[in-house]
């Protein structure tokens, strides 16, 4: 069955710091692989996808991950938190021949001002 | 353009009590799924859709009924509510393709049962 592994439950970093967050699947066939963000009391919005192409993918609020296939992992990664980056991070995986989205546990980050 | 609506954002039920969780989209997606987030357990999987008229398990089914009359909405059925279901429910939508997989998700239903 079709996994996915988020390593870090709760990250605590300073402003300033870098972040990575990572995401392990266990799938081998095709997949499009997935972060999504949900800040405090609001809904899970997508934050980064992959599909295919150029394996280091840039989203929005300056998070980019990176598609490693031989190692079944997408991690997150940001050069320097906000603040306002202070959220519970989603990553999920795409079976395209099943149709449907598998999710990581969540990491909560809190970053302290 | 709504996207997907949920209804209610609240509820509390008894144990034993039923209720309807409401989930519209106007995108006219093919797909729909109800996923429910527990604390520290991530987002699991329902029930899903992949058209009107068609529905499927997901990886925790039991005490949920879901129907598909039509492309827009898809109901959450609970009949015998118990507390292992206070959660925070979340429906979503995405379009049928290869290359659309991007889930769009309601506001959620923080549903509990005492």
């Amino acid at each position: 069955a079709q996994s996915v592994s988020q390593h870090n439950h709760h990250v605590i970093l300073s402003e300033a710091a870098s972040l990575e967050l990572g995401c392990n699947y266990s799938y081998g066939g095709t997949v499009n692989l997935f972060w999504y963000v949900q800040y405090p009391g609001q809904h899970l919005q997508l934050l980064l996808k992959y599909f295919s192409g150029d394996p280091l993918v840039k989203g929005i609020k300056g998070f980019e991950a990176e598609f490693i296939k031989s190692k079944f992992s997408f991690n997150l990664r940001k050069p320097s938190v906000q603040w306002s980056d202070t959220a519970e991070y989603f990553c999920a995986v795409w079976n395209t021949n099943a149709g449907k989205s598998t999710f990581g546990d969540g990491t909560t980050l809190t970053v302290k001002p | 353009n709504a996207g997907v609506t949920q209804t209610p954002k609240f509820r509390i039920l008894k144990i034993g009590q039923s209720m309807t969780l409401q989930c519209a989209q106007d995108m006219n997606h093919n797909y729909m799924y109800w996923y429910r987030q527990d604390p520290g357990m991530g987002l699991k999987l329902i029930y899903y859709s992949v058209g009107a008229g068609i529905t499927d398990k997901g990886e925790v089914p039991n005490g949920y009924n879901v129907s598909r009359s039509t492309t827009e909405d898809f109901p959450l059925r609970l009949e015998l509510a118990a507390p292992s279901q206070t959660s925070v429910y979340f429906c979503a939508s995405s379009p049928l393709g290869a290359t659309n997989e991007k889930l769009f998700f309601g506001s959620g239903t923080q549903l509990s049962v005492l």
